[in-house]
């Protein structure tokens, strides 16, 4: 099936920098693609949907000035998480779709110390 | 989003038994279902989906049924293994593929 793939697999920052995460369509072309973030024994919550060449689509409730999403290119995304603090230290995952299925990245543990 | 949710958080079955994991979606114009596993620190693997024009669709081991009466979803796992043992999530497909995931059952498998 197809692959998708996130880098850092995990990243420590301090509070206030920033991060970035990038998500990569490995065998296929995702003009869509899907940020989620998970907290410990909690389920996935979809943040926002990148668009290639456009904005994304922020879900109710997440900072877009916060949470900067850039789809570049066909087979990447990236989300910068911006001024961390440590309630930001979360699990980030992403998705793309294929052929009407939806492949998930491993996922990017983010601590923020 | 929409809501979707499970109605038990965990689940311990025996090596070899059966397993049935429930879930309620509450959004009735939701056409595209996808049962997910995921293991601890890792991302949600897929493992079955079915959409709304169907009511039961079988897998390898697994079976997921849909009763679109009363909005609600199951998964059964046949002859359960400990490699099974993972958090399971249902997923709702809303529109554009953007997913809801509902709460999660954490599945233990006993030797």
């Amino acid at each position: 099936g197809a692959v998708v793939s996130q880098h850092p697999s995990w990243v420590i920052c301090k509070s206030g920098t920033s991060v970035k995460i990038e998500c990569r369509s490995l065998d296929f072309q995702a003009t869509t693609m899907f940020w989620y973030r998970q907290f410990p024994k909690q389920s996935l919550m979809l943040m926002a949907t990148s668009n290639e060449g456009s904005k994304a689509t922020y879900e109710q409730g997440v900072e877009k000035d916060k949470f900067l999403i850039n789809h570049a290119s066909l087979t990447l995304s990236t989300l910068t998480v911006t001024s961390a603090h440590p309630e930001d230290s979360s699990f980030y995952i992403c998705s793309a779709g294929d052929r009407g299925e939806q492949y998930f990245g491993p996922g990017t543990r983010l601590t923020v110390t | 989003g929409e809501s979707v949710g499970l109605h038990l958080p965990t689940l311990s079955v025996q090596e070899g038994d059966n397993s049935i994991i429930n879930c309620a979606y509450s959004n009735s114009a939701s056409d595209y279902f996808i049962w997910y596993k995921q293991e601890s620190g890792k991302g949600p693997q897929f493992i079955i989906d079915i959409r709304s024009n169907m009511d039961k669709r079988q897998g390898q081991r697994v079976t997921v049924l849909l009763n679109k009466t009363v909005k609600h979803l199951s998964l059964q796992i046949a002859a359960t293994q400990p490699g099974d043992s993972a958090v399971y999530f249902c997923a709702e497909n809303m529109n554009f593929n953007k997913f809801y995931f509902g709460s999660g059952t954490k599945l233990n498998v006993k030797p």
